[in-house]
């Protein structure tokens, strides 16, 4: 296991789709972050799960967005009804189960909503 | 509203200088602050961390200073290298959640 995993790596899709991301994190690592990147921005907090428990959602995450982390192993990411603003890199960190830890991140998905 | 404010958007330095990098924060109950670095198609890279109990944190080149009071850190790099030339962004947690700053896009001039 040499790091966060991340497919696909770009996602060109049409507005009113829905697509769906999986991340595998590091695997000793408990948990596991979603981050959505804007260009010029940095990284926004969307959700984190600690094992399969997701225990935080950012407002920024309307009902069109979904996580799961069955088994708190990998995790998904989904978008429903796809819209033009939702274009960006999508993110992926783990991290071990301590207060307060450094994260590991992925590669990233790249979504175009066209 | 942005939390964690990088206001410089890009540096330049000759090799061999000193590299600093700023940031600033808003909320006080931030007690760990992270730095990280970015390469173009990747995701960002650890460099290194610093808690609030702390006022700085060194590792080989890489220095980072914590002012509580004014609620500022900044990230020393020296001697700079060509190969530091990327994207910095700091980062702060109350402890659960992280929330990044902007971004400095650094370029080391050989």
């Amino acid at each position: 296991d040499t790091g966060v995993s991340q497919d696909p790596r770009h996602k060109i899709t049409k507005r009113g789709q829905n697509v769906t991301f999986r991340c595998d994190p590091i695997s000793e690592h408990n948990r596991l972050y979603w981050y959505r990147q804007t260009l010029g921005q940095g990284p926004e907090f969307l959700t984190y799960f600690q094992n399969e428990a997701q225990l935080e959602k950012s407002r920024l995450l309307s009902d069109r967005f979904s996580a799961e982390r069955p088994k708190g192993s990998f995790s998904t990411l989904e978008i429903q009804r796809t819209e033009q603003g939702d274009s960006a890199m999508y993110l992926c960190a783990s991290s071990l189960l301590t207060g307060a830890d450094e994260q590991y991140f992925g590669p990233g998905t790249r979504l175009t909503v066209t | 509203d942005q939390q964690v404010k990088q206001n410089s958007p890009s540096l330049s330095v000759q090799e061999g200088r000193i590299s600093i990098l700023n940031c600033d924060y808003t909320n006080s109950m931030f007690d760990y602050f992270l730095w990280y670095k970015k390469y173009p198609a990747e995701g960002p890279t650890f460099l290194i961390s610093i808690s609030s109990i702390k006022d700085k944190n060194e590792d080989g080149r890489f220095t980072v200073f914590l002012n509580k009071s004014a609620k500022h850190l900044s990230l020393h790099i020296v001697p700079s290298q060509p190969g530091d030339s990327a994207v910095y962004f700091c980062a702060a947690s109350p402890g659960n959640q992280f929330y990044f700053g902007t971004g400095t896009s650094l370029t080391v001039i050989p």
